[in-house]
């Protein structure tokens, strides 16, 4: 069956470094992959889509690679801030879209 | 207008009660979707509709009925929910809803449901 594995529950950092979180899946040959943000008690936000033909996409401070051979995406955040601490969840799929556990991101001032 | 909009924000029911909650959008997307999620989890996709019109019912128990009156609403009707059923209803939109259409999802505030 399709899997999703974002690799950490939480992960903690200093103010002004980057972030990076993990994303792998088995047993799918997705088309893209996105990225959302999550609030406590708030719906995801859409950060970031990435297509399997792009090796990597920027918005702002943010930074997604996409390796189709390694079946694994990275999320990078650089010049992390408090306000940056939140869940972020990697998705797969268009209408049956499959959401990673996420991970927990809280960075310290 | 990019925003989706869940009512109520809360809903405390008791097992026999029926309710319903509503989702809208004015963003002209053809494609809206209900999600459960439970704390600490990631949101599970229970419904989908395409072009007003069920496309995907991820083997939800009938006790939650979903309901797409025009290309903007979406509604889940809710009768006779156990308590496990208490958990964050989360709603979204997207603009594709066929082929390689952009599929991003826009999602609602949710609704906090508590089944006594």
């Amino acid at each position: 069956s399709q899997k999703i594995e974002q690799n950490s529950e939480a992960l903690n950092i200093q103010e002004g470094k980057t972030a990076t979180l993990t994303c792998n899946y088995t047993n799918y040959s997705p088309a893209y992959l996105q990225w959302y943000r999550q609030d406590p008690g708030r719906g995801p936000v859409f950060l970031l889509l990435i297509r399997e033909n792009e090796k990597e996409k920027r918005k702002e401070r943010l930074k997604v690679t996409f390796d189709t051979t390694l079946k694994q995406s990275l999320f990078h955040i650089t010049a992390s801030q408090p306000a940056d601490s939140a869940t972020y969840l990697c998705a797969l799929g268009g209408f049956k879209t499959i959401f990673g556990a996420g991970t927990r991101l809280f960075v310290k001032a | 207008d990019t925003e989706v909009t869940q009512t109520p924000k809360h809903l405390v029911m008791g097992m026999t009660n029926k309710k319903s909650l509503k989702c809208e959008q004015h963003m002209g997307h053809r494609a809206m979707y209900w999600y459960k999620q439970k704390a600490k989890k990631p949101p599970e996709l229970m419904f989908v509709y395409s072009y007003e019109k069920l496309s995907i019912n991820e083997s939800v128990p009938s006790r939650f009925s979903p309901e797409c009156p025009n290309s903007s609403l979406l509604n889940l009707h809710l009768h006779a929910l156990q308590p496990e059923d208490s958990a964050l209803y989360l709603c979204a939109s997207s603009q594709g809803a066929s082929g390689l259409g952009d599929k991003t999802q826009y999602f609602g505030p949710g609704t906090r449901l508590l089944v006594l």
